[in-house]
């Protein structure tokens, strides 16, 4: 069964560093999402992102955030400076065609931020 | 604003039913979702539910929707220690490019 893919799994980084996360979404599918999900809270959404462009983004999801979908296969979070609160689990989703939004997630990256 | 809330804990003797519940504030969801997150793992989609529907049964799984409330139950019958995990409500309009919001999850604990 096809699945989205995440790497790496954990990532460790020192306060103001860069980051880029890394995701391949389900192969036919069309729109993409990111989450995260800080320890013992929900899981919020980042952005959404269609055609090319992002479709939606959250308050969270501020100038030192961008995606990108650099060829056609991965879809990439970059944290351009990143926070101690930044650290979180982050999480990749996509869907396809039809009516369903029925969003498939991939098993996630650890951002520890030190 | 759009909310999605449920109990932190639930726990269970195995073999027993678990129901999970959670209560949704945003009147145009569309659909309604479960999601399983098991320790270390991602985001499992269980199941999910149209808003025009009540009831869905998938195997040991039931979802029972009061839409009038917004509320949303998980049924799972005769839960086994592999059903030990996060359960998370979430809720969407249902356009392709929407979120998903979700609640806080559910732990789902087994006693023996």
């Amino acid at each position: 069964e096809p699945e989205v893919t995440q790497t790496p799994s954990h990532q460790v980084t020192q306060m103001g560093q860069e980051v880029i996360l890394r995701c391949v979404p389900i192969s036919n599918h069309l729109y993409f999402y990111w989450y995260r999900q800080i320890l013992g809270q929900k899981v919020e959404f980042l952005v959404s992102f269609y055609n090319n462009e992002i479709s939606e983004k959250s308050e969270i999801f501020d100038d030192q955030f961008s995606v990108e979908r650099p060829d056609g296969s991965n879809f990439t979070l970059k944290i351009r400076s990143t926070k101690l609160e930044d650290s979180a689990m982050y999480f990749c989703a996509s869907t396809g065609r039809g009516s369903r939004n029925t969003q498939y997630f991939g098993p996630g990256t650890r951002l520890t931020v030190l | 604003g759009e909310d999605v809330e449920q109990s932190l804990f639930l726990s269970v003797r195995e073999g027993d039913s678990s129901v999970i519940n959670c209560t949704y504030t945003d009147s145009s969801s569309t659909y309604l979702y479960w999601y399983k997150q098991e320790p270390g793992a991602g985001l499992q989609l269980l199941t999910y539910i149209f808003s025009n529907m009540d009831m869905k049964q998938d195997q040991r799984l039931t979802v029972l929707l009061n839409k009038k409330d917004k509320h949303l139950s998980l049924r799972i019958a005769d839960t086994q220690t592999g059903d030990s995990a996060i359960y998370f409500c979430a809720e969407s309009t249902g356009n392709r490019d929407d979120k998903i919001i979700f609640g806080k999850g559910t732990r789902l604990h087994i006693l023996p």
